[in-house]
């Protein structure tokens, strides 16, 4: 496709239950970022992959966040034992190299009930 | 702890009139400043930058003007039009992190025809 592809679009699970999202960059594009949209907040970092391996996990928030990327192309983000504040929208993005604009995906809202 | 600060969570302006935008930071080591525009349901797409070496950087309709010393920056858009509604979120990045963006919680611009 001609852009950043994440599904699914909207995902809603029962607290404690395991979701994987999936992130599908632009052709090509060898830098990939996860980030996370709370209500009311602007993208916060959580993930940045160079190739396969991740280059910077910093921002996920705890050991129940993982994410991978095992070809170089397609992402997953997994979360497990869902929480009621893991709420919110994940953004993926892709660009051509480190420190190149970034393509935004249009989100996965995850809402966990 | 925000270091990237948009004090005005909203702005509506009339059409064809201009539209300021308001970001300052507090991070002395970021040098790379961006302005990303989201539309509803959709991911944030690219719409300007500025590096610190530079005090304004123009698009278009777009200009984005950066105060070291003040840490502000500001985003202009003249004239307005009714397509530019949208949230507008600034961002920034350095320190040698440039593939991590700090983003503010954005700006809501309503442009009334």
């Amino acid at each position: 496709g001609a852009g950043v592809s994440q599904t699914p679009s909207n995902k809603v699970t029962e607290k404690g239950k395991y979701v994987e999202l999936r992130c599908d960059p632009i052709s090509g594009h060898t830098a990939l970022y996860w980030y996370r949209q709370s209500l009311g907040q602007g993208p916060e970092f959580l993930i940045y992959f160079q190739g396969t391996g991740a280059a910077d996990d910093s921002g996920l928030p705890n050991d129940r966040f993982f994410a991978v990327r095992p070809e170089g192309s397609v992402s997953t983000l997994k979360i497990q034992r869902t929480e009621r504040g893991d709420s919110a929208v994940y953004l993926c993005a892709s660009s051509s190299g480190q420190g190149e604009k970034l393509f935004f995906g249009s989100g996965t809202q995850l809402s966990v009930l | 702890d925000q270091q990237v600060k948009q004090n005005s969570p909203s702005l509506s302006v009339q059409e064809g009139r201009i539209s300021i935008l308001n970001c300052d930071y507090t991070n002395s080591m970021f040098d790379y400043f961006l302005w990303y525009k989201k539309y509803p349901a959709e991911g944030p797409t690219f719409l300007i930058s500025i590096s610190s070496i530079k005090d304004k950087n123009e698009d278009g309709r777009f200009t984005v003007f950066l105060n070291k010393s003040a840490k502000h920056l500001s985003l202009h858009i003249v004239p307005s039009q009714p397509g530019d509604s949208a949230v507008y979120f600034c961002a920034a990045s350095g320190g040698g992190s440039n593939y991590k963006l700090t983003f503010g919680k954005g700006t809501l611009l309503t442009v009334n025809p």
